[in-house]
């Protein structure tokens, strides 16, 4: 089974300034990987997904992140933040077939943007 | 568009006492989880389903039962409630066998005193 390591649990950046949060997993012959975002009080949503092809994936809300086989890491960036991106932001993994119907979430990392 | 509905949002037990989550979702998914969610630990997943009738255990299972009677509706029950079991627990569900997309849920907050 796969393990995904978050190596911030907390990162707090200044409105307009850029992020990067950290995702690394175990190794796999194959993975999908996701970055889901939770705002306050409310349950999880997709940010972006890589299955497949071009390394650099770009999601929602100005976010990308890049898939990087051989450090096994799967980072996630913004270029310039909003105070409206506070939230916790959760990277997952999921087995490849047949196994690719259970995702394994990493602890997660608060992001605070601050005005 | 309800997706998926959780209920109850809010519940307080005391030790020993049993109870039973309910997570429903009108997207015709065939695949149904169960996770909790803890500070410092991210989501685990408790039970999943691949389909009605079926349910398989996760991460950790202890403590829990699951029943997938009708395609739409996934149970999540506690048969004596104990103050571990004090969390965050989130329903989704998925279309198809690779995961694109989980729907979730809004959560129900559980406190076992």
């Amino acid at each position: 089974a796969q393990s995904v390591t978050q190596l911030d649990s907390q990162v707090p950046v200044f409105e307009e300034a850029p992020v990067e949060l950290r995702c690394n997993y175990s190794s796999s012959v194959s993975v999908y990987l996701f970055w889901y975002v939770q705002y306050p009080n409310q349950g999880l949503q997709l940010l972006l997904k890589y299955l497949s092809g071009s390394t650099l994936v770009k999601g929602i809300n100005g976010f990308e992140a890049e898939f990087n086989k051989s450090q096994t890491s799967f980072h996630l960036r913004k270029p310039s933040v909003h105070i409206s991106d506070t939230a916790e932001y959760f990277c997952a993994v999921s087995d490849g077939v047949p196994n690719d119907y259970k995702l394994s979430f990493g602890a997660g990392t608060t992001v605070t943007v601050r005005a | 568009n309800a997706g998926v509905t959780q209920t109850p949002k809010f519940r307080v037990l005391k030790t020993g006492q049993s109870m039973t989550l309910l997570c429903a979702q009108d997207m015709n998914h065939e695949y149904m989880y169960w996770y909790r969610q803890d500070p410092g630990m991210g989501l685990r997943l408790i039970h999943y389903s691949v389909g009605e009738g079926t349910t398989a255990k996760g991460e950790v299972p202890d403590g829990y039962n699951v029943s997938r009677l009708k395609k739409q509706n996934f149970l999540l029950g506690l048969e004596s409630a104990a103050p571990s079991q004090t969390s965050v627990y989130f329903c989704a569900s998925s279309p198809s066998v690779v995961i694109e997309k989980l729907f979730f849920g809004s959560g129900t907050q559980l406190s076992v005193l």
